[in-house]
C-alpha cells in the first residue's frame, strides 16, 4: 500500500514571499501520478498541480511549481509572491496508474498554510 | 464544469439513527468515492465504486455501507450512527486523473 507523508501540519510566511511545502511517499510502483490540493475554508478541494511520474520535468501551474524527486520519493510545493488567497490547508496525493484509478487518491495529513500580511 | 453535489452541507443525527449521505455527479463518471476529514488525520477513504452496482472498502469501511444504484448518484450510510462518526465527509467522481469534489458534509452525531 502507497503512503503519502507531508511532515508540516502548519506553516507559516509573509505575503510576497516564497514557501515550500513537503511531501514525501512511498510506493512500489514505478508510474503513478502525484498531486496537490488546496482546501480554502469553503471546504472545495481545488486542484493545484499535477506530475506525472514518467515526466522527468517539474509542472508549473503560475505562481506554483513543484519539486519531483522521483529516486527520494520527495515532492514538494514551491509558491511563489503569496498571496492572502493561498491561505488554506494543502494536502498532497498519490494515484495509481494501475486499475485506472479506479481506488481513489491516497492522501498526506495535510498542511495549514498562513500568509501573514 | 463537471459538478459533485452533496446534499446536506451541516447534519446533526442522534446516537443510533441510521443516516444517509447522499451525493449526485451530473458527469458520467465512473469512479466515485466517500471519503472521511478530520483534522490531523487528512482525508481517508470509505468505499468507492468503478460502475453501477459495484462497491469496495477503501481504509476505514467499518461501520459504514453504500449503494450505487444508479451510476450518478453514490450514498454513504451509516447505520447505527455513533459519535465517532463525527467528521468531515467528502464525495468525489473521477474520470482517468481528473477528480471532482463536493463541498462535504459535515456531520455530528449527538
Amino acid at each position: 500500500a502507497q503512503t503519502v507523508t507531508q511532515s508540516q501540519p502548519e506553516m507559516s510566511v509573509q505575503e510576497a514571499e516564497t514557501v515550500t511545502l513537503s511531501c514525501t511517499y512511498d510506493t512500489s510502483e514505478s508510474d503513478y501520478y502525484l498531486f496537490w490540493y488546496k482546501q480554502p475554508p469553503s471546504r472545495q478541494m481545488i486542484l493545484v498541480i499535477r506530475q506525472e511520474a514518467y515526466k522527468q520535468q517539474n509542472a508549473t501551474e503560475n505562481r506554483f511549481s513543484v519539486n519531483f524527486q522521483k529516486a527520494a520519493k520527495s515532492f514538494s510545493l514551491k509558491i511563489s509572491d503569496s498571496q492572502l488567497g493561498d491561505a488554506a490547508m494543502y494536502f498532497c496525493a498519490y494515484r495509481s496508474v494501475a486499475g485506472g484509478g479506479a481506488d481513489g487518491l491516497t492522501f498526506g495529513k495535510g498542511t495549514h498554510l498562513i500568509i501573514q500580511p | 464544469d463537471v459538478k459533485v453535489t452533496q446534499s446536506s452541507r451541516y447534519l446533526v443525527k442522534r446516537t443510533g439513527e441510521k443516516v444517509f449521505l447522499e451525493c449526485v455527479q451530473d458527469m458520467d463518471h465512473e469512479n466515485m468515492f466517500w471519503y472521511r476529514q478530520d483534522p490531523g488525520l487528512g482525508l481517508r477513504l470509505i468505499y468507492f465504486s468503478y460502475d453501477v452496482k459495484m462497491k469496495e472498502k477503501g481504509d476505514i469501511p467499518e461501520g459504514y455501507s453504500v449503494s450505487r444504484e444508479k451510476k450518478e448518484r453514490f450514498s454513504l450510510i451509516l447505520e447505527s450512527a455513533s459519535t465517532n462518526q463525527t467528521s468531515m465527509y467528502l464525495c468525489a467522481s473521477a474520470i482517468n486523473y481528473g477528480y471532482t469534489f463536493g463541498s462535504g458534509t459535515r456531520l455530528t452525531v449527538v
